[in-house]
């Protein structure tokens, strides 16, 4: 079936880029996501990607998508504490009602 | 503002007592989800309705029902709650038509412990 798939964690230092990697199996993919969770809280959109795009920028975010390889990243420029989460790569395939969630990636910020 | 409100943000049920969580939304989005995500997991897709169209995921239990008796109400009812129904349970909505269809919103979430 379709998977996601990210890394668990990830450490960077106040002030540098961060970039959060996903991969994902499904070709017929329509919108790639990327979703945000602080402690305790629900999902919050970031962005989102149509598959037809290599690229969307929004801000300090960054997307790319790699539709041959089936990698996405996001990238934050100048990371801030406020940043530090759990940020959720995910897929929508055959339908809007279905997005299938990557196990997250947790992302700390060390001064 | 527009939002999806999930009441209560924390509920404690004992072992096999009925527990009922609810969702309502301001967006008038004819799609509402339930998710539940366990600790350190990716949310999982429990249901979803289109409209009063009931959608169940093949492998979500029994043990879960949800009833959306209008456009802005969803619930989700847990029959006989087990120690590993312990969770985080997300509402979420979306359109059902058009480009917006693929955005979805979600709310707070409420945390649910079983002694």
């Amino acid at each position: 079936g379709e998977d996601v798939e990210q890394s668990l964690f990830l450490s960077v230092r106040e002030g540098d880029s961060s970039v959060i990697n996903c991969t994902y199996t499904d070709s017929s993919s329509t919108y790639l996501y990327w979703y945000k969770q602080e402690p305790g809280a629900g999902l919050q959109l970031l962005t989102y990607i149509f598959s037809n795009m290599d690229m969307k920028q929004d801000q300090r975010l960054t997307v790319l998508l790699n539709k041959k390889d089936k990698h996405l990243s996001l990238r934050i420029a100048d990371t801030q504490t406020g940043d530090s989460a759990i940020y959720f790569c995910a897929d929508s395939y055959s339908s809007a009602s279905k997005i299938i969630f990557g196990s997250g990636t947790r992302l700390s910020i060390r001064p | 503002d527009a939002m999806v409100i999930q009441n209560p943000r924390y509920q404690v049920t004992q072992f096999g007592k009925p527990v009922t969580l609810s969702c309502s939304q301001t967006l008038n989005h004819n799609v509402m989800y339930w998710y539940q995500q366990k600790s350190s997991q990716a949310p999982k897709l429990l249901f979803h309705y289109y409209d009063k169209d009931f959608n169940n995921e093949a492998d979500t239990p029994d043990n879960f029902q949800s009833r959306r008796p209008n456009t802005s109400f969803c619930f989700l009812d847990i029959r006989s709650p087990g120690l590993g129904d312990a969770a985080m349970y997300l509402c979420a909505t979306s359109r059902d038509k058009g480009l917006e269809s693929y955005e979805q919103y979600f709310g707070p979430g409420t945390r649910l412990t079983v002694t």
